[in-house]
């Protein structure tokens, strides 16, 4: 499956602590990107990792990628209760039609506070 | 300033009935995409129109049929409704290969 799969399915954590999700992947890649749906919501994208680029950070958001290993994390730092969520990696296969992503199941974050 | 938005936003419907769902944007994009999202949170596309042209059409049964009468609109229109239809749909929009940008769904319930 070309569908990026997110590990673990829920992470729930206290505020202020660090949210790590991961993201495996198995095809050759143009880029990744990671989205975020609250309940009720659609999804709304947070940051796009091109495949020549190994870490790549937006506020409180650091993502990485090590495409030899297929992999990308998601890491939120001094989490708030504001970022429960689901939140998804979407693969851009390298070889696909414009713009298609493969979405997996998400991560589902809960932040207690 | 809605981006990309979608109506109705509820959808309760009988089976065998048939529906459609709307979707505009007002970002200038050349993309949109109708995504299905099933009850584990599975989010699978289902088509794509860059330009107004098809470019991505899923295994999705023939009773689904999107429509885009301009760049900013793609429309989905679902004929004799099945129990199995029961999700939440989708519109996003592009630019290129870049950033999608999520209409709020709709929540379509066949009963």
């Amino acid at each position: 499956s070309q569908q990026g799969e997110e590990d673990p399915q829920a992470l729930s954590i206290q505020e202020g602590e660090n949210a790590t999700m991961n993201c495996s992947y198995k095809t050759s890649i143009n880029n990744l990107q990671w989205y975020r749906q609250n309940s009720g919501r659609g999804l709304v994208h947070l940051i796009l990792i091109r495949s020549n680029e190994r870490e790549k950070h937006s506020g409180r958001l650091r993502v990485t990628l090590d495409t030899s290993k297929k992999s990308s994390s998601l890491l939120i730092t001094a989490s708030r209760a504001a970022d429960t969520a689901s939140y998804f990696c979407a693969p851009q296969d390298r070889g696909s039609t414009l713009g298609r992503l493969y979405f997996g199941r998400g991560t589902q974050l809960t932040v207690w506070p | 300033d809605t981006a990309v938005s979608q109506t109705p936003k509820y959808l309760v419907t009988q089976m065998g009935n048939d529906k459609s769902i709307k979707c505009e944007q007002n970002l200038g994009h050349d993309t949109m995409y109708w995504y299905k999202q099933d009850s584990k949170k599975f989010l699978k596309i289902m088509f794509s129109y860059n330009n107004k042209e098809l470019i991505i059409n899923e295994t999705v049964p023939n009773r689904f049929s999107p429509k885009s009468p301009d760049k900013a609109h793609l429309n989905l229109h679902i004929n004799s409704l099945e129990l199995g239809d029961s999700a939440v749909y989708f519109c996003a929009s592009s630019r290129n290969t870049y950033e999608q940008y999520f209409g709020p769904g709709t929540r379509l319930t066949v009963t």
